[in-house]
């Protein structure tokens, strides 16, 4: 199994501000991904980390807005630049283990006021 | 393309009652894999199972047990003698094997009273 640590958990920004999101794996993984989930909806993939290139994006997701480091195989940061009121959720990280599991970490709560 | 359904958007049960959560899927993989995420209201994803498309054998895991199907691209999910604890998102997703894009359901929300 594949333990997964992110931070912050909780934070409230500010609109026009920037967050960078931390996330630790504590084994190696084939894959990590970054999801946003809004309230009360399902979760949504923003895009895949690459470990040492740039991340590759879904549509609706850029990577002004949504800039994402890999610089190894187990550590990963997503920034939500420029927040508006609209970028409130919950942002998961997700790592794909060996055994083609995929494990989450406990999510980063983000609120913009 | 990919498809998760669960059409079950909110269930609610008194504590005991068995519940079943349903799952239907669509791929034109002939791999895949299916998992089972519980979201508590601290919202973390806990993960639950996973089952690869070529082991149809159902799975218990103490009041849990699951229920593949692939003729009829059904994975449900049945908690026996529901607790309060149980109460949660549950989501169930397909994800392909070749470390493509996971697919999630929209989740159905259990509440267990007691």
């Amino acid at each position: 199994s594949a333990v997964i640590s992110q931070k912050p958990s909780r934070d409230i920004c500010q609109r026009g501000t920037s967050l960078t999101i931390q996330c630790q794996v504590d084994s190696q993984v084939t894959m990590m991904f970054w999801y946003r989930q809004q309230p009360g909806q399902s979760l949504t993939l923003i895009a895949t980390a690459n470990q040492g290139s740039e991340a590759t994006y879904e549509s609706g997701f850029v990577i002004d807005k949504f800039p994402i480091s890999r610089p190894n195989l187990t550590f990963s940061t997503l920034t939500v630049s420029n927040m508006s009121p609209e970028d409130s959720s919950i942002y998961l990280c997700s790592a794909r283990s060996s055994g083609n599991t995929i494990y989450f970490g406990e999510g980063s709560w983000l609120t913009v006021v | 393309a990919q498809k998760v359904t669960q059409a079950q958007t909110e269930i609610s049960v008194v504590e005991k009652e068995d519940v079943t959560l349903d799952c239907v899927y669509e791929t034109r993989d002939t791999t895949y894999y299916l998992f089972w995420y519980k979201q508590p209201p601290s919202g973390e994803l806990v993960f639950l199972i996973r089952r690869n498309s070529f082991d149809e054998q159902n799975e218990i895991s103490g009041r849990y047990s699951w229920n593949f199907q692939k003729s009829t691209s059904s994975f449900n999910f049945t908690i026996t003698a529901s607790q309060v604890v149980d109460s949660a998102v549950y989501f169930c997703a397909l994800s392909p094997p070749n470390a493509g894009k996971s697919t999630f359901g929209d989740g159905t929300t259990l509440t267990v009273k007691p």
